[in-house]
């Protein structure tokens, strides 16, 4: 089945740098990759994704990178505030009969102002 | 839009009892819903994939007899966990597909604790 590995599991930047979120995964077929932030004791929200048929997508301060053939993709987050501050989740998904999301571990982003 | 709700967002009870945690998409249609369950500082781990009018697929590892779901509609599915122990105590979220656009949004999650 699919491994989702992502690193760090823990970034701290100062307030107005980016911050670089990576995410390798095994399983070929996956073709559907969102990234989810999630505050302390609330719900992940999705703020991004990309589809296997597309290497890069923006969305103003976030963007997200897709390398199929090293089975990796990224999240970048520029010119970083305080209220990014939280754990970021990526995940990858096999578009099939279950679709079911596989989650990385978590990287608990730090922006210090 | 691509609002879910999820009730109670808290909930206390004693062990040997059973909760019934719902999961409701508000604005769309959810063939498919899926339960997660997260401890503290950790991921989030798919427990099963609820399919509206048919048996949950249940990962493994995940007691299907302990931990009921059920997708009586195209936006409603609950989890009933049976005779909840203290080591059931856990952040347990829903999130809900929209149709056949691959997105998933999730339910604001529900804090189980058993005493």
């Amino acid at each position: 089945g699919e491994n989702v590995e992502q690193h760090p599991s823990t970034l701290s930047v100062q307030e107005g740098d980016s911050a670089v979120i990576k995410c390798t995964y095994s399983d070929s077929a996956s073709n559907y990759f969102p990234w989810y932030k999630q505050e302390l004791g609330k719900r992940p929200q999705l703020i991004i994704d990309i589809r296997s048929n597309v290497g890069e997508k923006k969305d103003q301060r976030i963007a997200v990178t897709l390398n199929k053939t090293a089975k990796h993709f990224s999240l970048h987050i520029t010119e970083t505030q305080p209220e990014d501050s939280a754990v970021y989740f990526c995940a990858a998904k096999v578009r099939g009969s279950q679709g079911n999301l596989i989650f990385g571990k978590g990287t608990k982003l730090s922006v210090k102002p | 839009g691509a609002v879910v709700s999820q009730h109670p967002s808290r909930v206390i009870c004693k062990s040997g009892t059973s909760v019934k945690i719902e999961c409701r998409s508000l604005d769309f249609q959810a063939t498919t819903m899926f339960w997660y369950r997260q401890f503290p500082k950790q991921s989030l781990m798919l427990m099963a994939t609820s399919n509206e009018g048919s048996k949950a697929t249940y990962e493994q590892g995940v007691e299907k007899d302990k931990f009921l779901i059920n997708h009586a509609s195209l936006t409603l599915s609950t989890l009933t966990v049976t005779s909840a122990h203290p080591e059931d105590s856990s952040f347990y979220i829903c999130s809900a597909e929209q149709g056949n656009t691959y997105e998933q949004y999730f339910g604001p999650g529900t804090r189980l604790t058993v005493t």
